[in-house]
């Protein structure tokens, strides 16, 4: 069974850019959730998709955003890019959306603005 | 809202002692409680998880982790750590009532002595 695969793997962008960041889940897994690993910050919660809909969203401003699929697929935007959002953003999905289940992560996309 | 604290930033134990990483929660009702690994440059891996009944919770790779509800503690322990655990770890609170969101402590990161 494939895991929950992430792409790109590493992305450089200049500040003020956008950024698109692409997760696709565990087959059967309807449940997508975006965080931030940033240095020194810890994992930050983002973003929840649960069949096609926004469930739930941190403490992020509006320049984040994204959206998930028909096929439970997900992308995460990020607008106009500051320096300051340089991070490992990391995907994990899940099949209970109705009950906290372990999530599972994926290897993340390191974003680097310059 | 829910929280974790996870009190040591760096452990360093020597290859074949015991381990005990420290975590300890707040939530106002019975938690879902959950460790993750994540090897340098990783996403996270789950190691175990806790979602009611016995409160000794038994993992992957050898690693168990006891509920205490009276010190709201959830530590994660290995009686022999090898040299392959060195990674950080996080431990992390989940909630039905918080969009299904996962919230991290801040880590904690193991290193292990020849």
């Amino acid at each position: 069974e494939a895991g929950v695969t992430q792409s790109p793997t590493h992305l450089i962008k200049t500040r003020g850019q956008q950024a698109t960041l692409r997760c696709s889940p565990i087959s059967g897994h309807t449940s997508v959730y975006w965080y931030q690993q940033a240095l020194g910050l810890g994992l930050q919660f983002l973003l929840w998709y649960d069949e096609g809909e926004e469930r739930n969203r941190g403490n992020f401003p509006p320049r984040f955003s994204g959206r998930q699929f028909p096929n439970y697929s997900s992308e995460l935007n990020v607008n106009a890019l500051e320096l300051e959002d340089s991070a490992l953003y990391l995907c994990a999905s899940s099949s209970l959306p109705g009950r906290v289940g372990g999530y599972t992560f994926g290897s993340g996309t390191r974003l680097t603005v310059v | 809202a829910q929280s974790v604290t996870q009190p040591d930033i760096h452990i360093t134990v020597s290859e074949g002692a015991s381990l005990e990483l420290r975590c300890n929660y707040s939530y106002g009702a019975t938690p879902y409680l959950f460790w993750y690994v994540q090897s340098p440059g990783q996403g996270l891996q789950l190691l175990l998880k806790y979602f009611s009944g016995d409160t000794l919770v038994q993992g992957i790779k050898g690693f168990e982790a006891e509920f205490k509800r009276s010190q709201s503690s959830f530590n994660l322990r290995k009686p022999s750590v090898h040299w392959s655990d060195a990674a950080e770890y996080f431990c992390a609170v989940g909630a039905t009532n918080a969009g299904n969101m996962l919230t991290f402590g801040g880590g904690t990161r193991l290193m292990v002595k020849p």
